[in-house]
């Protein structure tokens, strides 16, 4: 089956710019995460959708971060404005379902996206 | 905010020996995973225990955990210099509620380098 499917692979930016990155996960699968992956860290969770709804996004900056799913398939992460601190690896995973004590899912991952603001 | 601390952070061993990674964590647990990421690639998932099981077995990989201490180790045999990656422990977390809704929390991960 195909995999997780992200664009672009790579993106340079100037502090300030604006940035959107695209997911589609793997067909079928209701659950997609977006993480964030600075450099000698582990992954951070940004955001987690249940098919096109948001379950979690405590992690996500509001005030420059946004993501949706509308279709609950494909889904888009932005950042408006990028600060220096946004450089990282952004990774985009899906699973195939999430809920309940006892439901064990494997995340799979895209290549993800290098984002690297100058 | 990590959960999982990884030790040791760095690990460099010869092609056919062992290599231990150990994973320490916070809170009430559904399972615990580790993945595998190889230099400028994606992450791979190679292996979940649940909280219920101490031991498990995948080809080369063997994966404790014990709850009462809340930590984990992921043992490779016989490495190779393919096993060459960052290896991450990742926790989904029990909710006050007793559930999950699998959210992972992953560890700053350990650099194994096997030399051939």
């Amino acid at each position: 089956e195909a995999g997780v499917a992200q664009s672009p692979r790579y993106k340079i930016i100037e502090k300030r710019q604006s940035v959107a990155f695209w997911c589609n996960p793997i067909s079928g699968h209701a659950t997609l995460y977006w993480y964030q992956q600075i450099l000698g860290q582990g992954p951070k969770l940004l955001i987690q959708f249940q098919n096109n709804g948001v379950v979690d996004d405590s992690q996500l900056p509001k005030d420059r971060f946004s993501a949706e799913r509308l279709k609950g398939v494909d889904s888009t992460l932005k950042i408006q404005p990028a600060k220096l601190e946004d450089s990282a690896v952004y990774l985009c995973a899906s699973s195939l379902r999430t809920f309940g004590r006892g439901v064990y899912n494997e995340q799979f991952f895209g290549p993800g996206t290098r984002l690297t603001v100058l | 905010s990590q959960q999982g601390e990884e030790d040791p952070q760095a690990l460099s061993i010869q092609e056919g020996e062992n290599a231990t990674m150990n994973c320490s964590y916070k809170t009430s647990i559904n399972n615990l995973q580790w993945y595998r990421q190889n230099s400028g690639r994606g992450l791979v998932h190679l292996i979940l225990i649940r909280s219920n099981e101490r031991e498990k077995h995948s080809g080369r990989l063997r994966v404790t955990l014990d709850t009462s201490k809340k930590s984990s180790s992921l043992l490779i045999t016989a490495s190779r210099a393919a096993d060459t990656a960052s290896y991450f422990c990742a926790t989904d977390e029990l909710n006050a509620g007793g559930t999950s809704y699998g959210k992972l929390t992953f560890g700053q991960g350990t650099i194994l380098t096997v030399h051939p």
